[in-house]
């Protein structure tokens, strides 16, 4: 059966430093990949999305992630956080043939001054 | 351009009672989908329509949840009767419609926070 995983339930970071955030998934094929935002009060909004070509793939706000099918992950990074970055990150996969899309468990980003 | 409509944003009520929500796509999106995210858990997709047809429903609880969309723009998601089980926020969310088993970008309204008591 497909499913997402995110190993990280919450994370703290400093503002100004790295992040990292994790997501596996387990699916036959490569499936459509997507990282989501969600803001306190605010709606879901697509950060990035993959499902060929160049595995390293820009988004907004300064995220990336990269695709590595030999890890069936997925990971989204930013070089630098800022304060407003605070919030709840979601992967989420799409089957390549089928009506199938899953959400992971969220992972909850806390930024520190 | 507007956003994905959603209504009411917060609804209470008692078990056994029935509840409706409604969902107002963005303008010349013809995949629209209704999600159920608990607390503490990612969104779950319950039902996807492109037009007025029901695309996938493999996960709706069929014995207690219904949804269409009539005319293909807005949907309305009904729960009857409510279990405490439900108690959650649902999302409605909208997209170009999806070709060859792609996936469009999906955008999401506020939702509606759902508690049954």
């Amino acid at each position: 059966a497909q499913s997402v995983t995110q190993p990280d339930i919450h994370i703290t970071v400093s503002e100004g430093a790295s992040l990292e955030l994790r997501c596996n998934y387990s699916y036959g094929a490569t499936p459509y990949l997507f990282w989501y935002v969600q803001s306190p009060g605010q709606g879901l909004q697509l950060l990035l999305k993959y499902f060929s070509g160049d595995t390293l793939v820009q988004g907004i706000k300064g995220f990336e992630a990269e695709f590595k099918r030999s890890q069936s992950s997925f990971n989204l990074r930013k070089p630098s956080v800022h304060w407003s970055d605070a919030a709840e990150y979601f992967c989420a996969v799409g089957a390549y043939t089928g009506n199938q899309f899953y959400f992971g468990t969220g992972t909850s980003l806390t930024v520190i001054p | 351009e507007a956003g994905v409509a959603q209504s009411p944003r917060y609804k209470i009520i008692e078990k056994r009672q029935s509840v409706a929500f409604w969902c107002n796509p963005i303008s010349g999106h013809a995949t629209l989908y209704w999600y159920q995210q608990i607390l503490g858990q990612g969104p779950k997709l319950l039902i996807q329509f492109q037009n007025n047809g029901v695309v996938d429903d493999s996960q709706l609880p069929k014995d207690r949840f219904s949804a269409e969309r009539l005319k293909g723009v807005d949907s309305t998601l009904k729960i009857q009767p409510a279990k405490l089980e439900d108690s959650a926020v649902y999302l409605c969310a909208s997209s170009l419609v999806r070709s060859s088993g792609g996936w469009e970008t999906q955008y999401f309204g506020p939702g509606t926070r759902l508690l049954v008591l």
